[in-house]
C-alpha cells in the first residue's frame, strides 16, 4: 500500500503566487522528506523533516508535520516558472533505509 | 549535478534479454539504493546496498539482481526482460545506512520491446 500520498495530483498556479501542497502517510515515520522532479530526470531532494520537528524552512519552501493527523504539506512562496516540476514526499519507517515515495504532484507555473 | 553516476542514459533491448545497470554513488557515500519509476507504479524501492551488504529489499522482482562491489559502486542487472520492464531506473545514494537524505542520479530509461 502506499505509504505517502500526495495531493492534489495536479496544481497549476501563477508565478507569483504560493503553491500548498499535502502529503497523508498511514504509520508512524522516522522522518518525512521532500523531492522535486523536473520532467524525465531524477530527483532532488528539497527538505527533511523528522517526527518530532513540527515546522522547518528553507529558503521559499515551508514544511510542516502533522504527527497526529500523520500529514504533511509543503509550501512554496512565491513561486517562479522554475518550480514547474513534480513534486513528491517520501516517508522513511522502519529500522532500514526504505523511503516509500507518493505518487507525486504536478506542479505547473503560469509566467 | 548531485554527485551520482548511472550508466548507460538510454537502453533499448528486446524481450528476453538480460542488461546490466550501473550506478557510482556520491564520493563518501556507502549505501546505494535502486528504485524503478514508471508511470503506472510510481516510484518503486527495489533493493539497498550498503558498504557492499544487502541492506533492504523492496518489490524487487527475482529476475532483477543487484550487487555493491568494494569500491561502492553497485550495478542492477536484469534478466529475461518483459515490456513491463520499461521504466526509469534511479540509483540514490546516501552518506549512512539510515534516515538520511538521498542524492539521485540522472536515471537509464530502460525500453524493451
Amino acid at each position: 500500500s502506499q505509504q505517502g500520498e500526495e495531493d492534489p495530483q495536479a496544481l497549476s498556479i501563477q508565478e507569483g503566487e504560493n503553491a500548498t501542497m499535502n502529503c497523508s502517510y498511514k504509520t508512524s515515520i522516522n522522518n518525512l522528506q521532500w523531492y522535486r522532479q523536473n520532467s524525465g530526470r531524477g530527483l532532488v531532494h528539497l527538505i527533511l523533516i523528522r517526527s518530532n520537528e513540527r515546522e522547518k524552512h528553507s529558503g521559499r519552501l515551508r514544511v510542516t508535520l502533522d504527527t497526529s493527523k500523520k500529514s504533511s504539506s509543503l509550501l512554496i512562496t512565491a513561486s517562479r516558472a522554475a518550480d514547474t516540476a513534480s513534486y513528491f514526499c517520501a516517508c522513511h519507517t522502519g529500522a532500514n533505509s526504505k523511503l516509500t515515495f507518493g505518487k507525486g504532484i504536478t506542479l505547473s507555473v503560469r509566467p | 549535478d548531485s554527485g551520482v553516476t548511472q550508466t548507460p542514459k538510454h537502453l533499448i533491448t528486446a524481450t528476453g534479454q538480460r542488461v546490466t545497470l550501473r550506478c557510482s554513488p556520491r564520493s563518501g557515500d556507502l549505501s546505494v539504493y535502486w528504485y524503478q519509476q514508471s508511470l503506472d507504479q510510481g516510484l518503486q524501492f527495489l533493493i539497498q546496498y550498503y558498504n557492499g551488504e544487502e541492506r533492504a529489499k523492496g518489490n524487487i522482482l527475482e529476475r532483477f539482481s543487484a550487487q555493491q562491489f568494494p569500491d561502492l559502486h553497485s550495478e542492477l542487472n536484469l534478466s529475461s526482460l518483459e515490456l513491463g520492464d520499461s521504466a526509469l531506473y534511479f540509483c540514490a545514494s546516501a552518506r549512512g545506512v539510515s534516515y538520511n537524505e538521498q542524492f539521485f542520479g540522472p536515471g537509464t530509461r530502460l525500453t524493451v520491446l
